[in-house]
């Protein structure tokens, strides 16, 4: 039973870039959540995607945006990089929205930008 | 914006001693509480999630409650181990437009043996 995985593991950029980040949630999970985690930080929320649509966002600028397609992946774009958007990019699926139920996360997409 | 505390912010222990951490968060809206531990190099890996006040949940030899009204979670971890050693973040869920977990910074957990 695959875990959470998440592609590529390490990305290097130069500011204005663009940059696109995928997800495979856990087998059975329909619900992805990314994260980002800077240095000294906890993971910070960015959104959560639930049957293809977009359902919460956490404080991100509208440069962040993402997908959700019909098998439950996901991907996660950065348009016009920023120093700032060096960090460790997180997924995490879920069964269901909500609180109740523990999250899975992936091992994480390290993106640093030059 | 949500402030979640969690306290201390490292700790080095012994092989064998006991141990606890603290998470502190504003209790309006509180829905739900997530423990996770999270190992170097590997992905953050669920511990609980409680929901009830007075709530008490135990894995082995780590066990969490939790205190709805005043906001806070315990963990608390007996005989610590090396393979114990992690980051142990906490991350209250709220309803409605405050969105998904809110992550505490963590607590770094050394175990040397």
């Amino acid at each position: 039973d695959a875990g959470v995985t998440q592609s590529p593991t390490h990305l290097i950029k130069t500011r204005g870039q663009q940059v696109t980040l995928r997800c495979s949630p856990k087998s059975g999970h329909d619900t992805v959540s990314w994260y980002q985690q800077a240095l000294g930080q906890g993971p910070q929320f960015i959104f959560q995607y639930y049957e293809e649509e977009e359902r919460q966002r956490g404080n991100f600028p509208d440069r962040f945006s993402g997908h959700q397609f019909p098998n439950y992946s996901s991907e996660l774009n950065v348009n016009a990089l920023l120093l700032g958007d060096s960090a460790l990019y997180l997924c995490a699926s879920s069964l269901m929205r909500g609180g109740r139920q523990p999250q899975h996360f992936g091992d994480g997409t390290r993106l640093s930008i030059l | 914006i949500l402030n979640v505390e969690q306290s201390p912010q490292s700790l080095h222990v012994q092989e064998g001693d006991s141990t606890n951490f603290t998470c502190s968060f504003p209790s309006s809206n509180f829905y739900a509480l997530h423990w996770y531990r999270w190992e170097t190099a590997k992905s953050p890996e669920a511990l609980f999630v409680m929901t009830l006040n007075g709530d008490e949940k135990k894995k082995g030899r780590i066990s969490a409650t939790l205190n709805t009204k005043e906001g806070y979670s315990y963990l608390y971890i007996k005989g610590s181990q090396p393979e114990d050693s992690a980051t142990y973040l906490c991350a209250p869920y709220y309803g409605g437009s405050q969105g998904n977990l809110i992550f505490g910074k963590g607590t770094k957990l050394s175990v040397k043996p």
